[in-house]
């Protein structure tokens, strides 16, 4: 159980262009859903919070115009990179959590988004 | 502002050997523990959390951490690690402060098991 999917696991676009990444928690029901950037032999670093139906909460330092987060349902959350460049090339990964479990995170298996 | 440190980055061992990986956090409220694995090419996996209760906790694959509130640490450790451990291991740190629920990550310490 608990099983969170991303889609895609890989994207290459041009600078400029929009990319939109899918989160979905398949056997649950992902009340949060958070959002990590993952760089190069670095730790996760956690770019928003999501909560279904409301606004998500920024982390200090990340651009809410550019990184604009979606929690439509309880299963589903999106990130779009707009007007990607370059230094948006990155590994993001989401993960989800319970509302019995609050505290516990189950972890997607990321996408390589790469901006040429 | 709220940190958690791993203090090795790199680690080689020999199949069989014993393995402690440190990690200490910066935050004197309550706090749920947690220690991931990300095998190569995989996604990131939970090998054991604590909560509360016994501050030794044993997670899968023969993983054991120790919660030791007065030293602000939650090292990792397995008695004798195989080929099959090689990953990077994450500890991370959940900051209980009215419902806010953030995950705070260590920098990671990449486990190389030769056999």
């Amino acid at each position: 159980g608990a099983v969170v999917s991303q889609h895609p696991s890989r994207v290459i676009c041009k600078s400029g262009t929009s990319v939109k990444i899918e989160c979905r928690s398949l056997d649950f029901q992902a009340t949060t859903m958070f959002w990590y950037r993952q760089f190069p032999k670095k730790s996760l670093m956690l770019m928003a919070t999501s909560n279904e139906g409301s606004k998500a909460t920024y982390e200090q330092g990340v651009e809410k115009d550019k990184f604009l987060i979606n929690h439509a349902s309880l299963t589903l959350s999106t990130l779009t990179v707009t007007s990607a460049h370059p230094e948006d090339s990155s590994f993001y990964i989401c993960s989800a959590g319970q509302g019995s479990h609050p505290y516990e995170q189950y972890f997607g298996p990321g996408t390589r988004l790469t901006v040429t | 502002a709220q940190s958690v440190s791993q203090h090795n980055h790199h680690v080689i061992l020999s199949e069989a050997a014993s393995l402690e990986l440190g990690c200490n956090y910066s935050y004197g409220g309550t706090v749920n523990l947690f220690w991931y694995v990300q095998y190569p090419g995989q996604h990131l996996q939970l090998l054991l959390k604590y909560f509360s209760g016994d501050p030794l906790v044993k997670g899968i694959k023969g993983f054991e951490a120790e919660f030791i509130k007065s030293k602000f640490s939650f090292n990792l450790r397995k008695p004798s690690v195989q080929w099959s451990d090689t990953a990077e291991y994450f500890c991370a740190v959940n900051l209980l402060r009215g419902g806010y629920n953030k995950l705070i990550f260590g920098a990671g310490t990449r486990l190389a098991v030769h056999p």
